[in-house]
């Protein structure tokens, strides 16, 4: 399958700090890319859509002030957690599709927040 | 809104059994449904994708099994290894987005064979 690489996959910050996530795609053209976030013991949910060149969008009660997003071309996507506080420690993951519907997923990056 | 459940949450089974995993949603409007493997504080692992026209997919100890309109899918793993240990995922694409939403995930089934 695709590869898909996800750096950092683990991250300590300060409370108050910001933490930028990159996923990039290795060997094919990310039309889309999603950034999901879990919790321990619970599923996957999807944050956010974002597509090359446009603003991403965003699920109902993530804000996108906080959660910023860049798809600055068809291989890189970003995500920033911006003024992290703990409650934003989780496992971050994003996920590439092209022009095959299945989904490949980074390594994830597991965020602390101290 | 679209719920994904997986039935059982746990199962630990001795080595060399073979094994079912199940899924369902509850709106069969789905474009694909994707089986994935976790191990612990990694990422996903694509098993098997089915599109939402077909029924099964096999790759090699693995089959899966979709029927759309009672919204259920099934894993079967054959002759169960200590390997296998893992989280097994369950997760669908909407059908109204033509493919480009993302997924809906279950929470999971935990395995453990036992060697």
């Amino acid at each position: 399958g695709a590869v898909v690489s996800q750096h950092p996959s683990w991250v300590i910050c300060k409370s108050g700090t910001s933490v930028k996530i990159e996923c990039r795609s290795l060997d094919f053209q990310a039309t889309t890319m999603f950034w999901y976030r879990q919790f321990p013991k619970q599923s996957l949910m999807l944050m956010a859509t974002s597509n090359e060149g446009s603003k991403a969008t965003y699920e109902q009660g993530v804000e996108k002030d906080k959660f910023l997003i860049n798809h600055a071309s068809l291989t890189l996507s970003t995500l920033t957690v911006t003024s992290a506080h703990p409650e934003d420690s989780s496992f971050y993951i994003c996920s590439a599709t092209g022009q095959v519907t299945e989904a490949f997923f980074g390594q994830g990056t597991r965020l602390t927040v101290v | 809104k679209q719920e994904v459940t997986q039935i059982p949450a746990a199962l630990s089974v001795p080595e060399g059994e073979n094994l079912v995993l199940n899924c369902s949603f509850t709106d069969s409007a789905i474009y694909n449904l994707q089986w994935f493997r976790q191990d612990p504080g990694k990422g996903l692992t694509s098993l098997l994708l089915i599109q939402s026209s077909q029924r099964e997919q096999t790759s090699g100890r693995l089959n899966a099994s979709l029927d759309k309109s009672s919204g259920r899918s099934t894993l079967y793993i054959a002759a169960s290894q200590p390997g296998d240990s893992a989280t097994y995922l369950c997760a669908v694409r909407p059908g109204s987005g033509g493919g480009a939403d993302g997924l809906t995930f279950g929470k999971g089934t935990h395995l453990i064979i036992q060697p």
